[in-house]
């Protein structure tokens, strides 16, 4: 079965650092792969979503990388801000072409002023 | 900017008993899902739904558990007995397709 996997560790970094986030996935190609913020008590907010055939993506501050060769997908966050702290989940499509959506656990983010 | 609504916030029940938790998803979106996070653990999937059918369900979303689109708007999760490991965060969802779900702020269940 799919399997997804985050850093469990928590990432401290520095406030103007660049945050760098791993998902790796196994047994599995998805046709996209979506990075989400949660805050505690809170859903899941989407950020940014990348497709198979794309290499990169950005927003504003964000960056994402989807090696499928790798089977990884990297998440950046450039000048990161004490407001970036929160977790940040990857998910994937489950089915090619279905509406199953698996997360990962998350990897704990928090930038220090 | 439109969002996700969900009601009750907190819902504390008996074991045993039957709970509906309610969603109003975006109002253009078509796809509608359930997720639960247990406390300190990941969001897992439940159930997709389209087109007014389910379009995939995990092996969580057993007997115990339906969902229904009762009028043009609300999107619902029944639990019809509940046990104390449903216990969790439900967290309801919409999306226009395979782009970015809409979460919305979840309903605390907790089955004594």
């Amino acid at each position: 079965s799919q399997k997804i996997e985050q850093n469990s560790e928590a990432l401290n970094i520095q406030e103007g650092k660049t945050a760098t986030l791993t998902c790796n996935y196994t047994n599995y190609s998805p046709a996209y792969l979506q990075w989400y913020r949660q805050d505690p008590g809170r859903g899941p907010v989407f950020l940014l979503l990348i497709r198979e055939n794309e290499k990169e993506k950005r927003k504003e501050r964000l960056k994402v990388t989807f090696d499928t060769t790798l089977k990884q997908s990297l998440f950046h966050i450039t000048a990161s801000q004490p407001a970036d702290s929160a977790t940040y989940l990857c998910a994937l499509d489950s089915q090619r072409g279905g509406f199953k959506t698996i997360f990962g656990a998350g990897t704990r983010l928090f930038v220090k002023a | 900017e439109p969002e996700v609504t969900q009601t009750p916030s907190h819902q504390v029940t008996q074991m045993g008993q039957e709970v509906i938790l309610r969603c109003v998803p975006i109002s253009n979106h078509l796809y509608f899902y359930w997720y639960r996070q247990i406390l300190g653990q990941k969001v897992e999937f439940l159930v997709s739904f389209y087109n007014n059918e389910i379009s995939e369900k995990s092996e969580i979303f057993d007997d115990q558990f339906s969902v229904e689109r009762p009028d043009g708007s609300n999107f619902t999760l029944k639990i019809r007995s509940t046990k104390l490991e449903d216990s969790a965060m439900y967290f309801c969802a919409s999306s226009m397709g395979d782009i970015a779900q809409y979460f919305g702020p979840g309903t605390r269940l907790t089955v004594l």
